[in-house]
């Protein structure tokens, strides 16, 4: 079956850099992307991008980038995201989802689990 | 960037109840529209998507239609289950946007 399964919980200062995992398993990595969403305490959802695990393309919000980079490592089936020079308000639960997207963003149908990250002095 | 508008933002409504969630997109998005349903404390389910196709094991309560610009999610007849906070996501374009979510409560 799919599952993706997160890193734990991440408390960080502002200006540090944060790096959450996603690892997969239960399908062929390659033939999919990942997205990575996040949900603010008591808030609704937002898009932060997309890559292929196919070729590495990316796709990220106009607002993140130059901050955040996504990355994979298909010896692993592995979905990482950085977040670089964190504030207060990227407090926030990080989800990776499998994106049916192979070469550009597409439908998530499955989700990990999520991984807060608090940013807090 | 596509907005979505999602109405109500909640709604109260008992078991065996139809409901209908009405999402809006601010340009045509043909039928590139996905329903998620989050419960607490978890992440979001791929209920319907393309509109109207149904993901595989979603009970059959659940049904979408609509393109362009307006889009519904109906569920024929509530369950315990299924109250929960309901959004529509649009993947016709980057950046995706999601509606601000509807909540369904117990009445």
């Amino acid at each position: 079956q799919v599952q993706l399964v997160q890193s734990g919980a991440e408390v960080k200062k502002p200006g540090a850099s944060v790096k959450v995992s996603c690892k997969a398993s239960g399908y062929t990595f390659t033939s999919y992307g990942i997205s990575w969403v996040r949900q603010a305490p008591g808030q609704g959802l937002e898009w932060m991008g997309w890559i292929s695990a196919y070729n590495g393309n990316t796709n990220y919000a106009q607002k993140l980038q130059g901050r955040v980079t996504m990355t994979t490592d298909t010896s692993t089936s592995t979905a990482y995201m950085e977040l670089r020079s964190l504030r207060s308000d990227d407090t926030a639960v990080y989800y990776c989802a499998r994106d049916l997207g192979q070469l550009e963003p597409g439908t998530n149908d499955y989700w990990g689990q999520g991984t807060l990250v608090t940013v807090s002095s | 960037d596509i907005q979505m508008t999602q109405s109500p933002s909640s709604l109260s409504a008992s078991v065996g109840d139809r409901v209908t969630i009405t999402c809006r997109a601010s340009q045509s998005i043909s039928s590139y529209l996905n329903w998620y349903q989050q419960k607490p404390g978890k992440a979001p389910k791929l209920l319907i998507y393309a509109a109207s196709s149904l993901q595989s094991g979603v009970p059959s309560r659940f049904s979408g239609s609509g393109s362009g610009t307006d889009f519904t999610l109906t569920i024929s007849s509530l369950q315990p289950e299924d109250f929960a906070t309901y959004y529509c996501q649009q993947s016709y374009s980057t950046p995706q946007t999601f509606g601000q979510g509807t909540r369904l409560e117990i009445k």
